[in-house]
């Protein structure tokens, strides 16, 4: 399992589009990248995954450059409603090997 | 759809009582987990198990765990005896495979005190 770092925490403003970038210099092939979003007194929820380039969804976009040795999650115009802690997963596909192991994430705060 | 279901949501309990704690995937996966949150442990992966059999119990503490998964729909955390410093929220999570690259559904939580 490819080993992450993420800063430990974040601060912005509401409306602000906020980037959270990971390293992941010794990720695999096979690897996927998966960011979860964990709010206050609930379990992670899955916000986006990629393998390359760029992908978006409703919620956010996941930039992966071409060497894929870190990936940025960019949030659009935040609101406080955005105040989570946000988890950058690396791992081998459907490896069942796999141990889905979560660091300690980065705690965005949004300010009003 | 139903999501992951545990229960209680709420436990407090008395230091050396035994504490089960249960959970019903969502229909159709495969692996379940077991996670505990702490502030200052952060989300600890404690077990997991694919096809209702345990993959990895390497994230248990100690023998005053277990797990037991005995049908694809359920599955019981035990603590016994419990201890003060088992409080923690503990997390059921399923996916329809082991992976990172299978999305994993987080249950709300069993919120443990023991005192």
């Amino acid at each position: 399992l490819a080993k992450t770092t993420q800063p430990i925490s974040m601060d912005s403003y509401e409306g602000q589009e906020v980037n959270i970038t990971c390293s992941h210099n010794n990720i695999a092939t096979n690897d996927y990248i998966t960011w979860y979003q964990q709010f206050p007194s609930q379990g992670p929820r899955f916000i986006i995954q990629g393998y390359k380039t760029k992908v978006t969804n409703e919620v956010a976009s996941l930039f992966i450059p071409a060497d894929r040795k870190s990936s940025t999650l960019s949030l659009p115009r935040v609101s406080l409603s955005d105040t989570a802690v946000y988890y950058c997963l690396v791992g081998g596909g459907m490896n069942r090997d796999d141990k889905i192991i979560f660091g300690k994430g980065t705690r965005l705060h949004i300010l009003p | 759809d139903a999501g992951v279901i545990q229960s209680p949501r709420h436990e407090v309990t008395e230091m050396g009582q035994e504490v089960t704690l249960r959970c019903k995937p969502i229909s159709g996966h495969n692996s379940l987990f077991w996670y505990r949150q702490t502030m200052m442990r952060g989300l600890e992966l404690l077990i997991y198990f694919n096809n209702n059999v345990p993959i990895d119990d390497s994230g248990m503490p100690e023998d005053r765990f277990s797990a037991k998964m005995p049908n694809a729909s359920f599955s019981t955390l035990k603590i016994q005896p419990s201890e003060p410093r088992d409080s923690a929220v503990y997390f059921c999570a399923s996916s329809r495979d082991t992976g990172v690259g299978n999305t994993i559904y987080f249950g709300e939580g069993s919120w443990l005190t023991v005192v």
